[in-house]
């Protein structure tokens, strides 16, 4: 069973306006929240983290959510460009150190 | 920057073959991983290593073997290749020695098995 779930495959969005990713996890052994973003024929490139002592982490035009209780965390890119078109994926480590959990991924579509 | 490479691109193999799929990071990284991408399934971890000579089983190691014989290499070995193979496989490392810390990934090798 996937601990950590994206549960939409791809997401469309018109340029200038906010992307919404989403991402859930099962283990409340997780404490530590990556997003990463790949573009195809690439290996996945780190975009932003979360601890889980916080409940926002912003860079630039991410920002990163996190609700513990609900087991959610999203990923907010505002304003939304066509080169942010790439597939993103949500993971989780925990007290296992440096193993990472990841989600299956979505793929954002940012239309000109 | 860091700097990962993987050995090729794209790889086309028979079913029953040897398979060895190489990584090279040039950060001086203690940990190096490698996961498979496939579709809706995210990437998952095969194994990892945390030391030269070193590794540990991720999540689907069966089909699997894995070489560490220095610091910056680590070799992914299919010992006999199945069409439930063909995978895009990605290799990472990352600093080590210490928890919450990023992963740097390759480009990945997309293999074919036939």
């Amino acid at each position: 069973d996937q601990q950590v779930k994206q549960n939409s495959p791809s997401l469309s969005v018109q340029e200038g306006r906010i992307s919404i990713l989403n991402c859930d996890y099962t283990n409340s052994m997780f404490d530590y929240f990556l997003w990463y973003k790949k573009y195809p024929a690439e290996g996945p490139t780190f975009l932003i983290s979360i601890s889980s002592i916080k409940d926002k982490n912003e860079d630039g035009r991410f920002t990163v959510f996190l609700n513990k209780s609900a087991k959610h965390l999203s990923l907010h890119i505002v304003p939304s460009q066509p080169g942010d078109s790439a597939v993103y994926f949500c993971a989780a480590t925990g007290n296992a150190g440096n193993m990472l959990t990841f989600g299956g991924g979505t793929r954002l579509m940012v239309k000109p | 920057d860091v700097k990962v490479t993987q050995s090729s691109r794209y790889l086309v193999k028979r079913t029953g073959e040897k398979v060895f799929l190489e990584c090279v990071q040039d950060m001086d990284h203690e940990n190096m991983f490698w996961y498979r991408q496939d579709p809706g399934l995210g990437l998952r971890l095969i194994y990892f290593s945390y030391d030269v000579k070193m590794k540990e089983k991720g999540d689907i190691p069966e089909g699997y073997s894995v070489s560490r014989e220095k610091k910056e290499r680590f070799s992914l070995i299919l010992e006999s290749a199945s069409t439930n193979q063909t995978s895009m496989y990605l290799c990472a490392s990352s600093f080590g020695g210490v928890l919450q810390e990023t992963q740097y990934f390759g480009p990945g090798t997309r293999l074919l098995v036939l």
